[in-house]
Order: structure tokens, then sequence, then C-alpha cells
């Protein structure tokens, strides 16, 4: 799996949009970028994914550069909940990978939100 | 409502001692994965299983100890051959055997203690 670069922490002030981002320029054409978080002590929350489009969901938008090598999470309106460490993950298939559906889990960027 | 149960959530171990994690799943996933998360640091794989009576060890599986007689259980033993077990346990699992467009979902977390 490609290796993926964050900063390590970010602070972001409430109600305005947060942007994370993520460096994997090693990646390779099949894999994925996944975004996960985790608040302290809990199991990490699937946020979104993506191969080369930009994604949205009602959690966040997921931007990925041309060259795929880079990416940046957005989340439009940054609350006090959405304080957790951040993991961008590059993931290969299954279908050409066989054992590789593992998520390789970095440092993160952990994300403060400030009332 | 359907998820991921981990038990329990504070698990002592004596020197020496056999301990047992339990993960339950009522999502009618296929695939179950063990993660363990030092502190200030990602995940790191430990077990998975694809299927009934089918188990791979990932990256850290000596010490460990894995079942899955039943679909929607995969307990983790942390045998005493561990020497450094303390730690944030995570159970995930895929509905199956995680192909790009599968996300991983994940339990509450067990944490370990040594005394």
């Amino acid at each position: 799996d490609a290796k993926t670069t964050q900063p390590p922490s970010m602070d972001c002030a409430e109600g305005r949009a947060a942007n994370l981002p993520c460096n994997h320029s090693t990646i390779s054409g099949n894999e994925y970028v996944y975004w996960y978080r985790q608040i302290h002590s809990q199991g990490p929350q699937y946020i979104i994914h993506g191969l080369k489009n930009n994604e949205t969901n009602e959690m966040a938008s997921l931007i990925i550069t041309e060259d795929r090598k880079s990416s940046t999470l957005i989340l439009p309106h940054a609350t006090l909940r959405d304080t957790a460490v951040y993991y961008c993950i590059v993931r290969g298939t299954a279908l050409f990978n066989f054992g590789n559906e593992k998520l390789t889990f970095g440092t993160g960027t952990r994300l403060t939100i400030i009332p | 409502d359907g998820g991921i149960t981990q038990s329990p959530k504070y698990l002592f171990r004596k020197e020496g001692q056999n301990v047992t994690l339990s993960c339950e799943q009522n999502l009618n996933h296929d695939a179950m994965y063990w993660y363990r998360q030092d502190p200030g640091q990602g995940l790191r794989l430990i077990y998975y299983s694809h299927i009934v009576n089918d188990f791979q060890k990932g990256d850290i599986a000596e010490g460990y100890s894995v079942s899955r007689e039943k679909k929607e259980s995969f307990p983790l033993t942390v045998t005493s051959a561990q020497k450094n077990p303390t730690a944030f346990y995570l159970c995930a699992s895929t509905k199956t055997r995680g192909g790009e467009k599968e996300t991983q979902y994940f339990g509450p977390g067990t944490r370990l203690l040594v005394l």
C-alpha cells in the first residue's frame, strides 16, 4: 500500500470549514483514498473514500488532485464534536491483491475545533 | 441496531495469564479483523478472517490467537507469550472480503492493562 503523509495537528474555528491535507505521492492506479476519524478512546469511524473523482456525502467532501498524489478532506462547518484524529489511508483492492484489504493507519492529524 | 460489540471495555491481565477479548457483529458481515493501537500510534493488524473457520495472520500476530467458529464472532486471545500486551484493541468487519468499495466498521474497543 502507498504511504501517506499528514500534518500531525491542526486547529479550526467552530463553524468554519476544516481542510485536512494528505499526501500520497506513491499511490498506484487501483488504490483508493479512505478517510477515517477516531474520537478519543473510541473505534475509528468511516468518513468517505474515493478513487479519482471528488466525492461528497453527509459528513464531508473529498477533493483528489488530478495526478492523485494528494487529497483534501473538507468538513464544511466544523463543530466541537469534530475534534478527533483524522486518518488518511490508501488501500489497494482485494480483487487485485489477495489479503490486501487491511487498512494501514498512520498517526493521522489531530484536529482541534476551537470554540 | 446493527453493529459491532466488544467486551469488556476494560480488561486487566496478570503476568503469565491468557485473556480473551470478545468481538460480536450482527451485520451479517463475512470478514472480521483485529487491530492493536498503542498510545499516539496508528492501528496495526493482528489477525483477520474472511470466512468461518479460516483466518490469516496480520502484521503482528505473535503472542495472539483467534478462532472463527461462527460468522458473527471473532474472539482474540492474548497469550502469555505477548510480552507487551497493554494497548487498545479494536475489532472491525466488512461485508465481504474487503473489495475497494468495502468500508470497515469498527467496534468501540477494549483497553487491556497488565497488572
